[in-house]
């Protein structure tokens, strides 16, 4: 299984939309609804902040939001605040007990 | 809430095991859940070791199979990874985690601080 593909970079000005996409193959991002996304600030350990392709853990502020098409998954950060600058990772389940995770994005706010 | 600390040596030499223990603690791994451990070299993305739930089942990276041990103490609360024939490339912050559910198609909730292990002679 190989990595998810995601863009190196992405950025956008405070208040503005942000969209970071994640392809993967019919394996993986195109064959399950299990597609996440984690929000990693530097140093520290990622955080979770979507799970089953749309779904928001408790806590994660409605401004982020997911959603999947054939094989290429995406986050939606509208809204922009300083504080989304980070680095995101997309991650897939990808059959046989086997998880694969996006390259990551750096997402700066300018 | 769910607290998990990393601990292990943070140098390792070429050729040698690394070994790691994940102490859990406001939460008992006997309760269930699913239990991994991701790693990520410095300046690099995040890659998936591995995972064991509190029966004992494993399941690990293709890559990384032939060299990867992950075991479970419930009577410490504890579960650990050991890496065996490290080279340079092994070199990376290792994060214990915690899935969202107990499967392993969870994603992971809860995460250790990571620590960092160094391979060099």
């Amino acid at each position: 299984q190989s990595a998810l593909t995601q863009p190196p970079s992405a950025s956008g000005s405070p208040g503005q939309s942000v969209t970071i996409s994640c392809t993967g193959t019919s394996s993986d991002v195109g064959g399950y609804n299990y597609v996440s996304w984690y929000q990693q600030h530097p140093g520290k350990a990622p955080k979770l902040l979507i799970y089953e392709v749309s779904k928001r853990p408790s806590g994660v502020p409605d401004r982020f939001s997911g959603s999947k098409s054939g094989n290429t998954a995406s986050l939606a950060v509208s809204g922009l605040q300083a504080e989304d600058e980070a680095d995101y990772y997309c991650s897939s389940y990808a059959g046989s007990n086997i998880v694969i995770f996006g390259g990551g994005t750096k997402l700066t706010v300018l | 809430q769910v607290q998990l600390q990393e601990s292990g040596p943070g140098l390792v030499k070429p050729s040698e095991t690394l070994s790691l223990t994940c102490t859990v603690s406001a939460y008992s791994i006997s309760s269930g859940y699913y239990w991994g451990w991701i790693r990520q070299p410095p300046g690099k993305g995040l890659e998936w070791i591995g995972g064991i739930f509190h029966s004992g089942s494993t399941y690990y990276n293709p890559s990384l199979k032939s060299r990867v041990t992950i075991s479970v103490d419930t009577s410490q609360n504890q579960f650990s990874l050991k890496l065996s024939s490290v080279t340079a490339a092994d070199t990376a912050v290792y994060y214990c985690a915690r899935g969202y559910c107990g499967s392993t198609s969870c994603p992971f909730e809860y995460w250790g601080q990571g620590t960092l292990v160094t391979v060099s002679s």
